[in-house]
């Protein structure tokens, strides 16, 4: 299947400083691409949907201006958590599809301390 | 997007066939149904989808009823790496919502 990768995998992070995610689809082209996130023992809740090129549209209660979305190529997603804060803690997960299917990155785990 | 109802938790021996229920009952007509699984900490894993027919690939099969109310998804030898979180999701558009799923645990 297709392969989509996410980096970093894991990161550690001070209170009120902002983390970028990369989402990146390896071997073939997504125009849109999802990120979900992920408490402990919980399912995976999706935040938004980015379409490349154009503004990412946000799930009811998520907030555009702490999760910032940048979908600026065909391969190429990212998420930025800004101003972070122990809340924030949790595994983000990105998927990027094509007409058909849906394929999900292996996730990145965020702390904040 | 149609809800799905799923048992919390099964167990299966390894060995043989694990067959997970999925109850969608207020399905449409254009909607599929997909199922995926989580294995701890990493991302959701593609399994199978169907419309209305029957479907199998190397993973698994889906059995979808003639009212397309409910389906099952069937591992014929389950492994201890089958041991996941089994996710059925309903949908038209390529947006996917998680419901809790099934944690499916493979004993040797």
């Amino acid at each position: 299947g297709a392969v989509v990768s996410q980096h970093p995998s894991w990161v550690i992070c001070k209170s009120g400083t902002s983390v970028k995610i990369e989402c990146r689809s390896l071997d073939f082209q997504a125009t849109t691409m999802f990120w979900y996130r992920q408490f402990p023992k919980q399912s995976l809740m999706l935040m938004a949907t980015s379409n490349e090129g154009s503004k990412a549209t946000y799930e009811q209660g998520v907030e555009k201006d702490k999760f910032l979305i940048n979908h600026a190529s065909l391969t190429l997603s990212t998420l930025t958590v800004t101003s972070a804060h122990p809340e924030d803690s949790s595994f983000y997960i990105c998927s990027a599809s094509t007409p058909n299917e849906q394929f999900f990155g292996p996730g990145t785990r965020l702390t904040v301390l | 997007d149609a809800k799905t109802t799923q048992p919390p938790s099964m167990d299966c021996a390894e060995g043989r066939a694990a067959n997970l229920p999925c109850n969608h009952s207020t399905i449409s007509g254009n909607e599929y149904v997909y199922w995926y699984r989580q294995i701890h900490s990493q991302g959701p894993q593609y399994i199978i989808h169907g419309l209305k027919n029957n479907e199998t690939n190397e993973m698994a099969s889906l059995i979808i009823t003639e009212d397309r109310k409910s389906s099952t998804l069937i591992l014929p030898h389950a492994t201890l790496r089958d041991t996941a979180v089994y996710y059925c999701i309903v949908n038209s558009a390529q947006k996917l919502v998680f419901g809790q799923g099934t944690r499916l645990t493979i004993n040797p």
